[in-house]
């Protein structure tokens, strides 16, 4: 699986869109891109997935850039109740082995 | 909605003892997994399973064993239990698919004391 890094911390004003950026430059031509979020105390929620083409669901938009080397996970209009830590996770087959985790980035939605 | 429900919140147990985390998926999926989050580690895979009666080692197996007797339960034991057992422990399941996400339950946060 490739590896992402992302930044370890983010505000956003509550109303605004959060955009969380995910660099995966050694991401492989089969290997899609992942984001989940751990709200505290809870565990990790997936949020959307996607190959190349931007997605879309009511959570939230994943924009994957032309050469596939990043992506930006779009919320967009925050709330306190998305403070969490966003994971990016870049794997083939979705996790059938498994899935790691990194760091993520811890977002804090300000009111 | 994919619903997966972990037996326990919070635990407490002592040294030496022989513990049970059970979880539960409502969604007929295939695949199951067990995964302890500590501070600073990140999420780190235990064991998983492809299906009844199948189990894999992740990347931190030692000290503990697994049971999937049927396709919904997937079972974590921890033999005899220590003090640097004490964790969160997550379960997870999918659906056998490429592609398909993971699920998780809320976790069992385990005190060995």
């Amino acid at each position: 699986d490739a590896k992402t890094t992302q930044p370890p911390s983010m505000d956003c004003a509550e109303g605004r869109a959060a955009n969380l950026p995910c660099n995966h430059s050694t991401i492989s031509g089969n290997e899609y891109v992942y984001w989940y979020r751990q709200i505290h105390s809870q565990g990790p929620q997936y949020i959307i997935h996607g190959l190349k083409n931007n997605e879309t669901n009511e959570m939230a938009s994943l924009i994957i850039t032309e050469d596939r080397k990043s992506s930006t996970l779009i919320l967009p209009h925050a709330t306190l109740r998305d403070t969490a830590v966003y994971y990016c996770i870049v794997t083939r087959g979705g996790g059938a082995d498994g899935l790691t985790f990194g760091k993520g980035t811890h977002l804090i939605i300000q009111p | 909605d994919v619903k997966v429900t972990q037996s326990s919140r919070y635990l407490v147990k002592r040294t030496g003892e022989k513990v049970f985390l059970e979880c539960v998926q409502d969604m007929d999926h295939e695949n199951m997994f067990w995964y302890r989050q500590d501070p600073g580690l990140g999420l780190r895979l235990i064991y998983f399973s492809y299906d009844v009666k199948m189990k894999e080692k992740g990347d931190i197996p030692e000290g503990y064993s697994v049971s999937r007797e049927k396709k919904e339960r997937f079972s974590l034991i921890l033999e005899s239990a220590s003090t640097n057992q004490t964790s969160m422990y997550l379960c997870a399941s999918r659906q056998t698919g490429l592609h398909q996400p993971q699920h998780f339950g809320d976790g069992t946060r385990l005190s060995i004391l």
